[in-house]
């Protein structure tokens, strides 16, 4: 079984186009996160989910909206996409917040056009 | 703020030779140090991870790390390096207690036959 799955695993789109990516984690872990990784290669957080609840939020564009229906769930909705917005992001989990040790999910190449 | 810094984007070694890669960190509280490795269209996955106690850190796949204070690093070794290695991998970094990972650069591991 995977533990931390995300989907889709690719996604084209639109300039100016909405669109979501889930993420599900069967660790029973409270902890998620979302990290994003650029071109070159560089990756870096910007939520953090614990219980549901949200404890990090880097500087990153109110377009994009993070939403936990429980602590196995995170999902990231993108408004208004934009070229900027190609990468691939990746969802991960950790057993708690004080544990920084965290499982990644397989990404999600997001392509926009 | 926490940060990492991995030199040299590509390192290529031939099959069995020695793997070294080079992480040198800032933090102004003891930090946890993470390897991980990235294989291509995959998630990241840990390699191995030092949080207290012994400074040597064993992990999967034959790698070993080395936590020094003095020298602020945590170097990434492996003795003898296999086709299989060829990967990219990244050093990270967070705040004992803290679980925003702060990611290097990361180093393109290529191995020659």
């Amino acid at each position: 079984d995977t533990a931390v799955s995300q989907t889709p695993k690719y996604l084209v789109t639109q300039m100016g186009n909405d669109k979501s990516i889930k993420c599900e984690q069967n660790l029973g872990h409270d902890t998620m996160y979302w990290y994003k990784q650029d071109s070159k290669k560089f990756l870096k957080i910007m939520f953090s989910y614990n219980n549901k609840e949200l404890i990090i939020n880097e500087t990153v564009p109110n377009r994009f909206s993070p939403k936990s229906p429980d602590k196995a769930h995170l999902n990231l909705h993108i408004n208004s996409l934009e070229l900027g917005d190609s990468a691939v992001y990746f969802c991960a989990s950790s057993q708690d917040f004080s544990r920084a040790e965290a499982f990644f999910g397989q990404g999600t190449r997001l392509t926009v056009v | 703020a926490q940060s990492v810094t991995q030199l040299g984007s590509h390192v290529s070694v031939s099959e069995g030779a020695l793997v070294l890669l080079r992480c040198n960190y800032s933090s102004s509280v003891p930090p946890y140090l993470f390897w991980y490795v990235q294989y291509p269209n995959q998630g990241l996955q840990l390699l191995l991870k030092y949080t207290t106690g012994a400074t040597l850190v064993k992990g999967i796949n034959g790698f070993e790390a080395e936590f020094k204070k003095s020298e602020t690093s945590f170097h990434l070794t492996k003795p003898s390096a296999h086709m299989s290695d060829a990967a990219e991998y990244f050093c990270a970094v967070t705040k004992g207690g803290n679980n925003r990972l702060a990611f290097g650069k990361g180093n393109q591991v290529v191995v020659i036959p």
